[in-house]
């Protein structure tokens, strides 16, 4: 089955710096990336996510890159902010008919500094 | 439209203890899951429900039975709770290809906390 690994577990940064948090797969026949955010306390909620026919997609501060070959995508958080400390989640899956079936990786905990 | 709802929010059980975990969406999502997630372990799947009338297990099943009542229900019981099944308990819906376009990504309910003494 699908496993994913994610780095780094921490990650401190002060305001205004880029953040980036890099994923590995195992299985190829993923083909959705899926970034999730929670904050503490909270449910997680899904920020930006990637299917296998893109390479990179934005959406304002935020970006992920895919790369198929290698079995890794990454999540690119420019211009931090202080609301952007949270334990962010990548996960992968197989969708195929719709139905998609997430692995996570473990979290990494963002801390942004004013 | 409220989107994912979990109850109950909190609840301590004592060992051997049974109990049920009730999760209702109302996005008209065809898939339902329940996830656990413990400290340094992320979220892990515990069963799925990929359509009405089906359920199957997921990594950690052991313990926990489920229900897929209706499109809208699904339901998580622990008939003899463990202490190891102290953890938060999150259930999410999705929907399938061609239900909602470019949209694919779980909603997640608020969750349930679960301690067993």
């Amino acid at each position: 089955g699908e496993n994913v690994e994610q780095h780094p577990s921490t990650l401190s940064v002060q305001e205004g710096d880029s953040a980036v948090i890099k994923c590995t797969y195992s299985d190829s026949a993923s083909n959705y990336f899926p970034w999730y955010k929670q904050e503490l306390g909270k449910r997680p909620q899904l920020i930006i996510d990637i299917r296998s026919n893109v390479g990179e997609k934005k959406d304002q501060r935020i970006a992920v890159t895919l790369n198929k070959t290698a079995k890794h995508f990454s999540l690119h958080i420019t211009e931090t902010q202080p609301e952007d400390s949270a334990v962010y989640f990548c996960a992968a899956s197989l969708m195929n008919t719709g139905f998609q079936k997430l692995v996570f990786g473990t979290g990494t905990r963002l801390l942004v500094s004013p | 439209n409220a989107g994912v709802t979990q109850t109950p929010k909190f609840q301590v059980l004592k060992t051997g203890q049974s109990m049920t975990l009730q999760c209702a969406q109302d996005m008209n999502h065809n898939s339902m899951y329940w996830y656990r997630q413990d400290p340094g372990m992320g979220l892990r799947l515990i069963y799925y429900s990929a359509s009405e009338g089906t359920t199957d297990k997921g990594e950690v099943p052991n313990g926990y039975n489920v229900s897929r009542l209706n499109k809208r229900e699904f339901s998580l019981r622990l008939e003899s709770a463990a202490p190891s099944q102290t953890s938060v308990y999150f259930c999410a819906s999705s929907a399938r290809m061609g239900q909602a376009a470019g949209d694919y990504g779980y909603t997640f309910g608020s969750g349930t906390r679960l301690t067993v003494v």
